[in-house]
């Protein structure tokens, strides 16, 4: 019954690795977002895309690679990782990139980056 | 630069007491969304206004817009444990294509 479901939960990984959260929603919308709480709990968006095409890509470094297999599904890839990038990652959906679409989020995936 | 400011950051009240809190901006947004985080979990939608001077009510909570639609305030009452959570308000600014901004968030401890 889980509406948007992230994995993994929590990821412990070394700096200069790669990895990879995967995401997906069978809530049957049509747009998805990679959203970053920081330590202060403050949410800010990374990407979106509606209905596999990226729409929004803010200023986040190349090192973060989303793909959209279908429209259920957006994962995302960090290459290189550092230190700063520990944070939790939502991904989040939403019927419709038009206004007034609430966000639907899945319960994030902690990185921490040693 | 944060486009929407939340306070309090924190607030630590007893059961029955009654709070607002306030999100205020100084752009126009076309709608605002109230969203609740508890640990370990997404946030998850309260409520939508769109309309300047709207007010909403959803049980204990009631939730207005101003004028200018610039800024919000949920007021709660008679707070309960269970309301205990992470509050975020997030507007939505005409043309941003569904790029909701979240505002810094107010944590909410209520105790017995």
């Amino acid at each position: 019954d889980t509406a948007v479901s992230q994995t993994p939960k929590y990821l412990v990984t070394q700096m200069g690795n790669d990895k990879s959260i995967k995401c997906e929603q069978n809530l049957g919308h049509d747009t998805m977002y990679w959203y970053k709480q920081d330590s202060k709990k403050f949410l800010k968006i990374m990407f979106s895309y509606n209905n596999k095409e990226l729409i929004i890509n803010e200023t986040v470094p190349n090192r973060f690679s989303p793909k959209s297999p279908d429209k259920a599904h957006l994962n995302l890839h960090i290459n290189s990782l550092e230190l700063g990038d520990s944070a939790v990652y939502f991904c989040a959906s939403s019927q419709a990139t038009g206004m007034y679409s609430p966000l639907h989020f899945g319960n994030g995936t902690r990185l921490t980056v040693t | 630069t944060q486009l929407l400011e939340q306070s309090p950051q924190f607030l630590s009240i007893q059961e029955g007491e009654n709070l607002t809190v306030y999100c205020n901006s100084s752009s126009v947004f076309s709608s605002l969304q109230w969203y609740r985080q508890e640990p370990g979990e997404g946030p998850v939608l309260l409520v939508t206004v769109v309309t300047g001077g709207e007010v909403k009510k959803l049980k204990r909570l009631t939730f207005q817009f101003g004028d200018a639609r610039k800024d919000s305030s949920l007021h709660i009452t008679a707070a309960q444990p269970g309301d205990t959570g992470l509050y975020l308000c997030a507007g939505e600014r005409t043309g941003t294509a569904s790029k909701l901004t979240f505002g810094t968030g107010t944590r909410l401890q209520v105790t017995l």
